[in-house]
């Protein structure tokens, strides 16, 4: 089975533009979390879809968005980019974001000029 | 409210001595907790759960709930241990909180 596939793995914008980050989860995942990490906060859940729907979401501000597809495919999008934006954001999936652990992607690492 | 915390950025062990990581949580629900390790230019990935009562790779870890603790643990380290570890709470829903993480180094 194909891991979880993040696109693009790196990324260089600069303040005030949007970005779109995408993720591919495992076959017959139909959970996708997205996480963010960087060195100062750790690793920080920003929300998780599951069949089309955010069913979760963590604390950070409207500016960060996503959404899932039909065939569970995820993307995120953070618009008006800050220079603390810059991290590596994860995607995971799973089954059904009930009782079975996530596995994680490679991440898209991006860095704001 | 919810938490994980992790007391120790750095652990350095010397190859064949116990290693312990410590995690401990605070949650008012029942807990659902995980350990993550990410080996160097690796992807994070699920070592075990408590959930699973497991060894892998010859860690254990055993949730205490009145101590509210999920140390890892494993009697004798090898260098191929050598990784950032991550303690995990899950909430609801993949809603995951995780610590701040351990870099474990194994000394030869």
């Amino acid at each position: 089975k194909a891991g979880v596939t993040q696109t693009p793995r790196y990324l260089i914008k600069t303040r005030g533009q949007q970005v779109t980050l995408s993720c591919s989860p495992i076959s017959g995942h139909r959970s996708v979390s997205w996480y963010q990490q960087t060195p100062g906060q750790g690793l920080q859940f920003l929300f998780e879809y599951f069949s089309e729907t955010q069913r979760n979401k963590g604390n950070f501000p409207g500016r960060f968005s996503g959404r899932q597809f039909s065939n569970s495919r995820s993307e995120m999008n953070v618009s008006t980019l800050e220079l603390g934006d810059s991290a590596l954001y994860l995607c995971a999936s799973s089954l059904t974001g009930d009782v079975e652990p996530q596995h994680f992607g490679d991440g898209t690492r991006l860095s704001i000029l | 409210a919810q938490r994980v915390t992790q007391p120790e950025k750095l652990l350095s062990v010397f190859k064949g001595a116990p290693v312990e990581l410590k995690c401990n949580y605070s949650y008012s629900g029942s807990p659902e907790l995980f350990w993550y390790v990410q080996y160097s230019r690796q992807r994070l990935q699920l070592l075990l759960r408590h959930i699973s009562r497991e060894s892998i790779k010859g860690f254990t870890a055993d949730l205490n709930k009145g101590e509210t603790s999920f140390h890892l643990k494993k009697p004798f380290a090898q260098e191929e241990d050598s990784a950032m570890y991550y303690c995990a709470l899950k909430t609801s829903y993949d809603k995951v909180i995780f610590g701040p993480g351990t870099s474990l180094s194994v000394i030869p």
